[in-house]
C-alpha cells in the first residue's frame, strides 16, 4: 500500500488531453515539492517533472504538473501513443524521513 | 552527462546478503548535499524506497523503517560508487533494484538490477 495515492489507470484517444491526480498528506506533499516519472515497459522510471511544475531539459511541454495543498496533478497533451507508460508522483515525507512514491497510474492511449 | 551503472549477482539464497555496487560518472559520490538512493520495485510493493546517503561535511544515511535493521549503503570515494547490501533476505525481497540520484527529485537512475532469492 503506497503513501502516495493515484488511480490505477485512465486511459484518452491520440491527440486528447489526459490529468492523473496524486494525493498525500499534511507531511509528504503539504510540505514538499511533488515530482513526476515515466516508467515505459522494462526500463528504469524517468524524471519528467520536478519541483511541482518544472520540466528537465528535454522533455516536451505536453507534459505539465501542478500542486495544492496536498494533491497534486500531471497533466499530459496532445497524446501519443509513445506516450503508453506507468506513471509515478514522488516527494519526501518528513515524517517518515523517507521519499514517498504513488501506486502508479497505467496510461493507456487508445 | 551523469551515469549510473549497477552490478551485482541476479540469484540470491533465502538468508544470505543482497549485494549491488552502484557505479557513478559525470559525477562525484561526495558531491556536497547530493542523495545517492536505492529503491526496489516489485509487483506487490510497487516502488519502494530504501534508503540513501548523502555528504554534507560528514556522510549521512537515511534508511527506510521497513528494511532498517537489515540493510546498509556505503559510499566509496575511491571508486566513485555506492554500495547496498540488504541482510537475512527472503523471497519477499525478490525485486528489480535501481539506484537513483537527487534529492526531493531523481533525476538519473540506474538501468536496475532483477534480483530473485530462491534456493
Amino acid at each position: 500500500q503506497s503513501v502516495l495515492t493515484q488511480p490505477p489507470s485512465v486511459s484518452a484517444a491520440p491527440g486528447q488531453k489526459v490529468t492523473i491526480s496524486c494525493s498525500g498528506t499534511s507531511s509528504n506533499l503539504g510540505k514538499n515539492y511533488v515530482s513526476w516519472y515515466q516508467q515505459l515497459p522494462g526500463t528504469a522510471p524517468k524524471l519528467l517533472i520536478y519541483d511541482n511544475n518544472k520540466r528537465p531539459s528535454g522533455i516536451p511541454d505536453r507534459f505539465s504538473g501542478s500542486k495544492s495543498g496536498t494533491s497534486a496533478t500531471l497533466g499530459i497533451t496532445g497524446l501519443q501513443t509513445g506516450d503508453e507508460a506507468d506513471y509515478y508522483c514522488g516527494t519526501w515525507d518528513s515524517s517518515l524521513s523517507n521519499v514517498v512514491f504513488g501506486g502508479g497510474t497505467k496510461l493507456t492511449v487508445l | 552527462q551523469i551515469q549510473l551503472q549497477q552490478s551485482g549477482p541476479g540469484l540470491v539464497k533465502p538468508s544470505q546478503t543482497l549485494s549491488l555496487t552502484c557505479a557513478i560518472s559525470g559525477d562525484t559520490v561526495s558531491s556536497n548535499s547530493v542523495p545517492w538512493h536505492w529503491i526496489r520495485q516489485s509487483p506487490s510493493r510497487g516502488l519502494e524506497w530504501l534508503g540513501r546517503t548523502y555528504y554534507k561535511s560528514k556522510w549521512y544515511n537515511n534508511y527506510a523503517v521497513s528494511v532498517k535493521s537489515r540493510i546498509t549503503i556505503n559510499p566509496d570515494t575511491s571508486k566513485n560508487q555506492f554500495s547496498l547490501q540488504l541482510n537475512s533476505v527472503t523471497p519477499e525481497d525478490t525485486a528489480v533494484y535501481y539506484c537513483a540520484r537527487g534529492d526531493v527529485s531523481l533525476d538519473h537512475w540506474g538501468q536496475g538490477t532483477l534480483v530473485t532469492v530462491s534456493s
